[in-house]
C-alpha cells in the first residue's frame, strides 16, 4: 500500500520558532511537494521537488525553505515561525515517466499552530 | 495559467438525495483533471481521474464525473448520497508535465 508519512500530526510552536516539517514517501517517486490548506483558500502550493537537492517555489513561498537530501524524504522549515503561519500543513508526492498523470499521493497533514 | 473554480462553498444534501459538484477549469492544453476527497482532520484521497478516452469516469465510493470540454467543466455526481460522504471535496487540474492546480472546496454536509 503506497503511502507518504507526515513525521507530526499536531504542532505548537511559540513565534520566532524553528519548526521542521518531515514527510516520508515509500513509493520511490521523484517529485514532492508542501501545500499548505486555509479554510476558504483551498490548497496553494509553497515548494516542490522534482529530484535530490533539487527545489522549486510554489504559489507562496515566503517564509519558509526546504529540503530534500534523500529521495524519499522532504522536509518543510520554517526559519521562524509567525502566527500567520498557523496552518494544516500537507505532504504529496508524485512518480514521473511513463504514463504519469500528476497524480498526488497525500499525507495525513500536519496541523501547526503558532502561538 | 491554469484555474479553477468551485462555485459552490458549501452544500447540504439529503441523506439519499442525488448530488452534484461544480468544477470549471481553465487549462491551455488537454487537461488531466482529478477530484479529491478530504475528511476531517485527514489527508486528501482521489476520487477519481480523468485524462483521456470516456469523458464519464467512475470512482470510489460510488461517485461519478463527467468531463465537458465545451463547457471546460468536470461535475462530480453522486446518485444517493450517504452520511460518511460528509467531507470536503476538491476539484484539481493539471497534467503529467505541470503541478496540480486545486480549487477551493466544496464542502458537503449531510442532513438525515
Amino acid at each position: 500500500d503506497v503511502k507518504v508519512t507526515q513525521s507530526s500530526r499536531y504542532l505548537v510552536k511559540r513565534t520566532g520558532e524553528k519548526v521542521f516539517l518531515e514527510c516520508v514517501q515509500d513509493m520511490d517517486h521523484e517529485n514532492m511537494f508542501w501545500y499548505r490548506q486555509d479554510p476558504g483558500l483551498g490548497l496553494r502550493l509553497i515548494y516542490f521537488s522534482y529530484d535530490v537537492k533539487m527545489k522549486e517555489k510554489g504559489d507562496i513561498p515566503e517564509g519558509y525553505s526546504v529540503s530534500r537530501e534523500k529521495k524519499e524524504r522532504f522536509s518543510l522549515i520554517l526559519e521562524s515561525a509567525s502566527t500567520n503561519q498557523t496552518s494544516m500543513y500537507l505532504c504529496a508526492s508524485s512518480p514521473t515517466g511513463m504514463g504519469n498523470t500528476g497524480e498526488l499521493f497525500f499525507g495525513e497533514g500536519s496541523r501547526l499552530t503558532v502561538l | 495559467a491554469q484555474s479553477v473554480t468551485q462555485p459552490d462553498i458549501h452544500i447540504t444534501v439529503s441523506e439519499g438525495a442525488s448530488l452534484e459538484l461544480r468544477c470549471n477549469y481553465s487549462y491551455g492544453a488537454t487537461p488531466y483533471l482529478f477530484w479529491y476527497v478530504q475528511s476531517p482532520g485527514q489527508g486528501l484521497q482521489l476520487l477519481l481521474k480523468y485524462f483521456s478516452g470516456d469523458t464519464l469516469v467512475q470512482g470510489i465510493k460510488g461517485f461519478e464525473a463527467e468531463f465537458k470540454r465545451s463547457q471546460s467543466s468536470f461535475n462530480l455526481r453522486k446518485p444517493s448520497v450517504h452520511w460518511s460522504d460528509a467531507a470536503e471535496y476538491f476539484c484539481a487540474v493539471g497534467s503529467g508535465y505541470s503541478t496540480l492546480t486545486f480549487g477551493k472546496g466544496t464542502m458537503l454536509l449531510v442532513s438525515p
